[in-house]
């Protein structure tokens, strides 16, 4: 079957601290991944995709590769701020279809 | 990019009653629509995928009777909450991808309430 699997948070950090969510996958097939944000009182929105393995998302400074061999897609920025402050998710999209699987989310607080 | 609103935006409706949840796309046209549920620190569960012009598919455990969809046009989907009870209080999301292969965009969610 299609599943995600995240860590879970809630995680906490100073302002300018590395980043890393980590997000494995099962699937069948060759699925795209994704990372979604959710900011508080917002509905989800795109943060970075890869489509294909060794494939790298990056935006707003958060990159992800995408592992085939170890079947992840982890999320990672050099230097967090206030501002990205929300929960993250990590979701996976079967080739076969618009249909996707989420992990669970991870809460992110970044303290001044 | 492309915009996916939701109405309301929070409701509380009393025991037994039900409930109408709005979703549009605003700037493109999808033949498909998502509707998924948020439990508080949990992650969204499809429930169904609103087809237009045909009849909605239901997730393994979703009560489709209670849950009725209605993809009206290639804009619009609706989720009525039938005889709500307080279990059925959550936040009911939306999504719709533009087309084919295509990543969904989401709606602002719905927070229902049932007292």
């Amino acid at each position: 079957g299609n599943s995600v699997t995240q860590m879970e948070g809630p995680v906490t950090l100073s302002e300018e601290a590395f980043l890393t969510i980590n997000c494995t996958y099962t699937a069948t097939g060759y699925p795209s991944l994704f990372w979604y944000v959710q900011y508080p009182g917002e509905g989800l929105q795109l943060l970075l995709k890869a489509t294909k393995a060794d494939d790298k998302g990056s935006n707003k400074g958060f990159e992800a590769t995408y592992r085939k061999e170890t079947t992840s897609f982890h999320l990672e920025k050099g230097s967090v701020q206030v501002s990205d402050s929300a929960v993250y998710f990590c979701a996976l999209r079967t080739n076969t279809g618009n249909q996707f699987y989420f992990g669970t989310g991870t809460s992110l607080t970044v303290i001044p | 990019g492309a915009v996916v609103s939701q109405h309301p935006s929070w409701v509380i409706c009393k025991s037994g009653t039900s409930v109408k949840i709005e979703c549009r796309s605003l700037d493109f046209q999808a033949t498909t629509m998502f509707w998924y549920r948020q439990f508080p620190k949990q992650s969204l569960m499809l429930m169904a995928t609103s087809n237009e012009g045909s009849k909605a598919t239901y997730e393994q455990g979703v009560e489709k009777d209670k849950f009725l969809i209605n993809h009206a046009s290639l804009t619009l989907s609706t989720l009525t909450v039938t005889s709500a009870h307080p279990e059925d209080s959550s936040f009911y999301i939306c999504s719709a991808p533009p087309g084919q292969g295509y990543e969904q965009y989401f709606g602002p969610g719905t927070r229902l309430t049932v007292t």
